[in-house]
């Protein structure tokens, strides 16, 4: 496709229950990201992958959250046991990574958790 | 100390004003800077980047770099209504990493 997307679109889900949110970078793009991001605050970063491997998970709040890449294309973000507070709008980016001062990231539409 | 500092704002500016946006951030080092506007309710979209110290034009933006002062601006000429938004600062740190700074909330009355 021409840009990120994300799938779903929003997801609700009970307290406790587990949820996986789906990003399918533009294709090429070597590095994508993972961000959370909350009312009136900017992106947070979560994790990042390069190529496969996760290069800086040092976002990611608890050992409740855990990402993945295994093909070095589509990720997925996973949530165990959700909290209210994990509530939010997961986005998702990917860049080319040329190693140059203008890689830039491009965002997918989002994922808005919503957990009751 | 936040990565990358915005004032909040709203910053209201009449329509065909200049909207002026700042961002400053705390790692030296950094070397790209980014601007996004975000609509609410959407993602963020890229508008530019900068990373040379000075201006950078593209059309009714301009974004100004001073790494002494650790500084990031963005200048919207003729505003119109329709770039009220939530413009988003991104500082690119070391191993690729992004920050973003919080936003500021643009209202551009007609």
């Amino acid at each position: 496709g021409a840009g990120v997307s994300q799938t779903p679109s929003n997801k609700v889900t009970e307290k406790g229950k587990y949820v996986e949110l789906r990003c399918d970078p533009i294709s090429g793009h070597t590095a994508l990201y993972w961000y959370r991001q909350s009312l009136g605050q900017g992106p947070e970063f979560l994790i990042y992958f390069q190529g496969t491997g996760a290069a800086d998970d040092s976002g990611l709040p608890n050992d409740r959250f855990f990402a993945v890449r295994p093909e070095g294309s589509v990720s997925t973000l996973k949530i165990q046991r959700t909290e209210r507070g994990d509530s939010a709008v997961y986005l998702c980016a990917s860049s080319l990574l040329s190693g140059g001062n203008t890689d830039t990231q491009y965002f997918g539409p989002g994922t808005r958790l919503t957990v009751l | 100390q936040k990565e990358v500092e915005q004032n909040s704002g709203p910053l209201s500016v009449p329509e065909g004003a200049i909207a002026s946006l700042n961002c400053t951030y705390s790692d030296r080092g950094s070397q790209s800077f980014f601007w996004y506007r975000q609509y609410s309710g959407k993602s963020p979209e890229l508008i530019m980047f900068i990373y040379s110290n000075g201006d950078k034009e593209d059309g009714r933006f301009t974004a100004q770099l001073n790494k002494a002062s650790q500084y990031v601006s963005l200048l919207i000429r003729d505003s119109q209504p329709s770039d009220s938004a939530t413009y988003l600062c991104a500082v690119k740190g070391g191993f690729n990493k992004f920050y973003f700074g919080s936003g500021t909330k643009l209202n551009v009355k007609p």
